[in-house]
């Protein structure tokens, strides 16, 4: 059984840039969600995608969007990039779209914004 | 709304037993999580709590009481290893799989 797994790892990128995160859901799991984890807080829930559309969706604007793909696996795109953008970018994936089910994290993508 | 209290950070000796308490306002319930983080590294999970009671986990246990919107992680025989940041997760009624999570403590495990 596969893990959740991130690419890349470490990105650095230009304000005003766009970038493109991925994400391979662990091996069973039809629902992805997105998270932003600032230094020294908690992760922040970003949305989330299901049947490769999003049904759930945390306070971020819309320059923040995303994609499923039919193998469950995601892409978090950010448009305008900011100073703030910079952070840690986490994946989960679960079992189910809702409901009482376990939720796994990927290893994450260390966005940095210059 | 919604709101997660953890305190900022522990210390313990190895060897010893340490709980960490988590406080929690949301909107419904549907579960409580806790993550075990270290420096610049994704969450890794250590439980999840539904109902009402203590789940063991080897040297972890987890305890929930929903009327007191409670938690608290118990660590048992603690190793060097277990320093690190543990972070307490609520999913909320919202319909989809959202977290909603604290800002973690941060435990320092001392020879």
């Amino acid at each position: 059984e596969t893990g959740v797994t991130q690419s890349p790892t470490h990105l650095i990128k230009t304000r005003g840039q766009q970038v493109t995160l991925r994400c391979s859901s662990q091996s069973g799991h039809n629902t992805v969600s997105w998270y932003q984890q600032a230094l020294g807080q908690g992760p922040q829930f970003i949305f989330q995608y299901y049947r490769e559309e999003e049904n759930g969706r945390g306070n971020f604007p819309p320059r923040f969007s995303g994609l499923q793909f039919p193998n469950y696996s995601s892409e978090l795109n950010v448009n305008a990039l900011e100073l703030d953008d910079s952070a840690l970018y986490l994946c989960a994936s679960s079992a189910t779209p809702t409901g009482y089910t376990e939720a796994f994290f990927g290893q994450g993508t260390r966005l940095t914004v210059v | 709304g919604q709101n997660i209290d953890q305190p900022t950070e522990m210390t313990a000796t190895e060897g010893a037993i340490v709980q960490i308490n988590c406080t929690y306002q949301t909107s419904g319930f549907n579960g409580l999580f806790w993550y075990q983080q270290h420096a610049g590294e994704a969450p890794t999970f250590l439980s999840y709590n539904v109902l009402d009671g203590l789940e063991e986990k080897g040297r972890f246990s987890s305890f929930l009481s929903r009327s007191k919107g409670y938690s608290y992680l118990l660590l048992k025989e603690l190793q060097m290893k277990d320093s690190a940041s543990y972070l307490c997760a609520v999913r909320p009624d919202t319909g989809f799989q959202k977290l909603v999570f604290g800002t973690g403590t941060r435990l320092l495990v001392s020879p």
